[in-house]
Protein backbone atom coordinates (compact mmCIF):
# COMPACT_ATOMS: atom_id res chain seq x y z
CA UNK A 1 0.00 0.00 0.00
CA UNK A 2 1.38 3.46 -0.91
CA UNK A 3 2.05 5.77 1.61
CA UNK A 4 2.65 9.37 1.98
CA UNK A 5 4.08 11.35 4.81
CA UNK A 6 4.80 14.82 5.19
CA UNK A 7 6.87 16.66 7.92
CA UNK A 8 6.37 18.97 9.23
CA UNK A 9 2.63 19.03 10.02
CA UNK A 10 2.62 22.90 11.83
CA UNK A 11 5.40 25.16 10.60
CA UNK A 12 6.05 28.18 12.49
CA UNK A 13 8.41 30.72 10.81
CA UNK A 14 9.24 34.12 10.71
CA UNK A 15 8.96 36.22 7.39
CA UNK A 16 12.40 36.41 5.63
CA UNK A 17 13.67 32.69 6.90
CA UNK A 18 14.11 29.59 4.57
CA UNK A 19 12.48 26.24 5.53
CA UNK A 20 11.97 22.74 3.80
CA UNK A 21 9.33 20.73 4.11
CA UNK A 22 10.10 16.68 3.69
CA UNK A 23 7.46 14.48 1.69
CA UNK A 24 8.46 10.92 1.60
CA UNK A 25 6.82 7.96 0.12
CA UNK A 26 6.82 4.44 0.18
CA UNK A 27 6.32 2.67 -3.28
CA UNK A 28 7.67 3.36 -6.67
CA UNK A 29 5.77 6.33 -8.20
CA UNK A 30 6.22 8.06 -11.65
CA UNK A 31 4.93 11.49 -10.44
CA UNK A 32 4.85 13.31 -7.78
CA UNK A 33 2.74 16.33 -6.61
CA UNK A 34 3.08 19.38 -4.75
CA UNK A 35 -0.60 21.68 -4.14
CA UNK A 36 -0.70 24.72 -2.46
CA UNK A 37 -4.43 24.96 -0.33
CA UNK A 38 -5.93 28.11 1.71
CA UNK A 39 -8.36 28.07 4.12
CA UNK A 40 -11.95 27.20 2.65
CA UNK A 41 -10.55 27.07 -0.46
CA UNK A 42 -9.70 24.26 -3.24
CA UNK A 43 -6.05 22.85 -4.09
CA UNK A 44 -3.40 24.77 -6.41
CA UNK A 45 -1.33 22.70 -8.06
CA UNK A 46 2.59 24.04 -7.70
CA UNK A 47 4.43 21.54 -9.20
CA UNK A 48 4.77 18.39 -11.35
CA UNK A 49 8.00 16.23 -10.70
CA UNK A 50 8.47 13.39 -13.25
CA UNK A 51 11.76 12.59 -13.12
CA UNK A 52 14.93 11.38 -10.74
CA UNK A 53 16.48 14.90 -9.90
CA UNK A 54 13.58 17.15 -11.54
CA UNK A 55 14.05 20.75 -9.95
CA UNK A 56 10.94 23.39 -10.30
CA UNK A 57 11.24 26.57 -9.06
CA UNK A 58 8.40 29.25 -8.88
CA UNK A 59 9.10 32.41 -6.74
CA UNK A 60 10.28 31.76 -3.09
CA UNK A 61 9.09 28.16 -3.44
CA UNK A 62 11.31 24.87 -5.64
CA UNK A 63 10.73 21.64 -5.61
CA UNK A 64 12.81 18.74 -5.99
CA UNK A 65 12.56 14.56 -6.05
CA UNK A 66 14.83 12.34 -5.43
CA UNK A 67 13.12 8.87 -6.56
CA UNK A 68 15.89 7.08 -5.29
CA UNK A 69 15.39 8.28 -1.78
CA UNK A 70 11.59 7.84 -2.16
CA UNK A 71 11.94 11.98 -1.22
CA UNK A 72 10.73 15.23 -2.66
CA UNK A 73 11.37 18.55 -1.10
CA UNK A 74 9.86 21.81 -1.20
CA UNK A 75 12.16 24.79 -0.42
CA UNK A 76 11.00 28.67 0.60
CA UNK A 77 12.99 30.83 0.69
CA UNK A 78 13.08 34.27 2.70
CA UNK A 79 9.23 33.51 3.02
CA UNK A 80 6.61 36.12 3.16
CA UNK A 81 3.44 36.40 4.58
CA UNK A 82 1.37 35.47 2.09
CA UNK A 83 2.96 31.99 1.55
CA UNK A 84 1.00 31.00 4.82
CA UNK A 85 -1.60 28.20 3.79
CA UNK A 86 -1.30 23.96 3.91
CA UNK A 87 0.77 22.36 1.46
CA UNK A 88 0.05 18.91 0.35
CA UNK A 89 2.40 16.51 -1.77
CA UNK A 90 0.87 13.88 -3.40
CA UNK A 91 2.39 10.70 -5.87
CA UNK A 92 0.44 8.88 -8.17
CA UNK A 93 -0.25 5.05 -8.36
CA UNK A 94 0.57 4.54 -12.12
CA UNK A 95 0.17 0.88 -11.66
CA UNK A 96 -3.21 1.85 -9.94
CA UNK A 97 -5.45 3.70 -12.35
CA UNK A 98 -3.24 6.58 -12.02
CA UNK A 99 -5.05 7.34 -8.71
CA UNK A 100 -3.32 10.08 -6.28
CA UNK A 101 -2.77 9.60 -2.72
CA UNK A 102 -1.68 12.35 -0.46
CA UNK A 103 -0.01 13.13 2.78
CA UNK A 104 -1.47 14.58 5.46
CA UNK A 105 -0.34 18.03 4.57
CA UNK A 106 2.05 20.78 6.56
CA UNK A 107 0.25 23.74 7.56
CA UNK A 108 2.60 26.94 6.97
CA UNK A 109 2.11 29.92 9.39
CA UNK A 110 4.42 32.63 8.08
CA UNK A 111 4.34 34.99 11.32
CA UNK A 112 5.18 38.83 9.91
CA UNK B 1 -5.45 25.08 -18.40
CA UNK B 2 -8.22 22.68 -17.83
CA UNK B 3 -11.49 23.75 -15.31
CA UNK B 4 -13.75 21.64 -13.48
CA UNK B 5 -17.04 23.07 -12.38
CA UNK B 6 -18.02 22.08 -9.31
CA UNK B 7 -21.45 22.71 -7.14
CA UNK B 8 -23.27 23.19 -5.01
CA UNK B 9 -20.33 25.10 -3.15
CA UNK B 10 -21.90 24.57 0.21
CA UNK B 11 -24.97 23.03 1.29
CA UNK B 12 -26.70 22.39 4.77
CA UNK B 13 -29.05 19.09 5.13
CA UNK B 14 -30.91 17.57 7.62
CA UNK B 15 -30.11 14.20 8.85
CA UNK B 16 -30.93 11.11 6.69
CA UNK B 17 -31.41 13.03 3.57
CA UNK B 18 -29.03 12.79 0.26
CA UNK B 19 -26.86 15.48 -1.36
CA UNK B 20 -25.48 15.43 -4.89
CA UNK B 21 -22.76 17.26 -5.98
CA UNK B 22 -22.15 18.05 -10.12
CA UNK B 23 -18.87 18.20 -11.63
CA UNK B 24 -18.59 19.28 -15.20
CA UNK B 25 -15.39 19.30 -16.69
CA UNK B 26 -14.22 21.95 -20.04
CA UNK B 27 -12.63 19.20 -21.84
CA UNK B 28 -12.93 15.26 -22.11
CA UNK B 29 -11.42 13.19 -19.48
CA UNK B 30 -11.02 9.27 -18.80
CA UNK B 31 -11.05 9.03 -14.79
CA UNK B 32 -12.39 11.52 -12.47
CA UNK B 33 -11.73 11.28 -8.78
CA UNK B 34 -14.06 12.14 -6.03
CA UNK B 35 -12.14 13.02 -2.13
CA UNK B 36 -13.80 13.60 1.44
CA UNK B 37 -11.35 15.90 3.00
CA UNK B 38 -12.68 16.72 6.80
CA UNK B 39 -11.85 19.27 8.73
CA UNK B 40 -7.90 20.28 9.36
CA UNK B 41 -7.59 17.15 7.29
CA UNK B 42 -5.63 15.62 4.22
CA UNK B 43 -8.01 14.16 1.08
CA UNK B 44 -9.38 10.43 1.02
CA UNK B 45 -9.83 9.21 -1.90
CA UNK B 46 -13.45 7.87 -2.53
CA UNK B 47 -13.76 6.49 -5.46
CA UNK B 48 -12.65 6.61 -9.10
CA UNK B 49 -15.45 7.42 -11.93
CA UNK B 50 -14.76 5.70 -15.43
CA UNK B 51 -17.23 6.49 -17.98
CA UNK B 52 -19.07 3.49 -18.96
CA UNK B 53 -18.16 1.44 -16.00
CA UNK B 54 -19.31 1.15 -12.64
CA UNK B 55 -17.02 3.37 -9.62
CA UNK B 56 -14.19 1.52 -8.31
CA UNK B 57 -14.42 2.46 -4.31
CA UNK B 58 -11.34 2.42 -1.87
CA UNK B 59 -11.86 0.80 1.26
CA UNK B 60 -14.18 2.08 4.27
CA UNK B 61 -16.47 3.56 1.34
CA UNK B 62 -19.54 1.44 -0.46
CA UNK B 63 -21.64 2.36 -3.40
CA UNK B 64 -25.19 2.21 -1.40
CA UNK B 65 -23.71 5.20 0.40
CA UNK B 66 -21.66 7.47 -2.09
CA UNK B 67 -23.29 6.60 -4.88
CA UNK B 68 -21.66 7.81 -8.60
CA UNK B 69 -22.57 8.29 -11.83
CA UNK B 70 -20.35 9.35 -15.01
CA UNK B 71 -22.77 9.56 -18.35
CA UNK B 72 -20.29 10.83 -20.33
CA UNK B 73 -16.67 12.14 -20.49
CA UNK B 74 -16.95 15.59 -18.88
CA UNK B 75 -19.42 15.23 -16.01
CA UNK B 76 -19.90 13.15 -13.07
CA UNK B 77 -22.14 13.33 -9.78
CA UNK B 78 -21.20 12.30 -6.16
CA UNK B 79 -24.33 11.36 -4.23
CA UNK B 80 -24.11 11.21 -0.23
CA UNK B 81 -26.47 9.02 0.67
CA UNK B 82 -28.70 8.75 4.35
CA UNK B 83 -26.29 11.48 5.35
CA UNK B 84 -25.10 11.61 9.53
CA UNK B 85 -23.44 14.57 10.79
CA UNK B 86 -20.31 12.07 10.54
CA UNK B 87 -20.46 13.08 6.96
CA UNK B 88 -19.70 16.64 7.03
CA UNK B 89 -16.87 17.47 5.16
CA UNK B 90 -15.63 18.88 1.91
CA UNK B 91 -16.12 17.11 -0.70
CA UNK B 92 -13.73 17.50 -4.21
CA UNK B 93 -13.85 16.24 -7.26
CA UNK B 94 -10.85 15.52 -9.54
CA UNK B 95 -9.12 14.69 -13.60
CA UNK B 96 -5.76 14.64 -14.48
CA UNK B 97 -5.15 16.11 -17.76
CA UNK B 98 -2.20 14.58 -19.33
CA UNK B 99 0.95 12.85 -18.08
CA UNK B 100 3.18 16.26 -17.16
CA UNK B 101 0.01 18.23 -15.96
CA UNK B 102 -1.02 18.16 -12.17
CA UNK B 103 -4.36 17.01 -11.32
CA UNK B 104 -7.30 19.60 -11.51
CA UNK B 105 -9.66 19.61 -8.67
CA UNK B 106 -13.32 21.52 -8.71
CA UNK B 107 -13.44 24.20 -5.96
CA UNK B 108 -15.31 21.53 -3.63
CA UNK B 109 -18.93 21.24 -1.76
CA UNK B 110 -19.21 22.15 2.01
CA UNK B 111 -21.27 20.02 3.31
CA UNK B 112 -22.73 20.52 6.77
CA UNK B 113 -25.00 17.75 7.88
CA UNK B 114 -27.74 19.18 10.96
Amino acid sequence: ELKVEQNPLFLSMQEGKNYTIYCNYSTTSDRLYWYRQDPGKSLESLFVLLSNGAVKQEGRLMASLDTKARLSTLHITAAVHDLSATYFCAVTMWYRDDKIIFGKGTRLHILP
Amino acid sequence: SAVISQKPSRDICQRGTSLTIQCQVDSQVTMMFWYRQQPGQSLTLIATANQGSEATYESGFVIDKFPISRPNLTFSTLTVSNLSPEDSSIYLCSAPFGPNAGYTFGSGTRLTVV
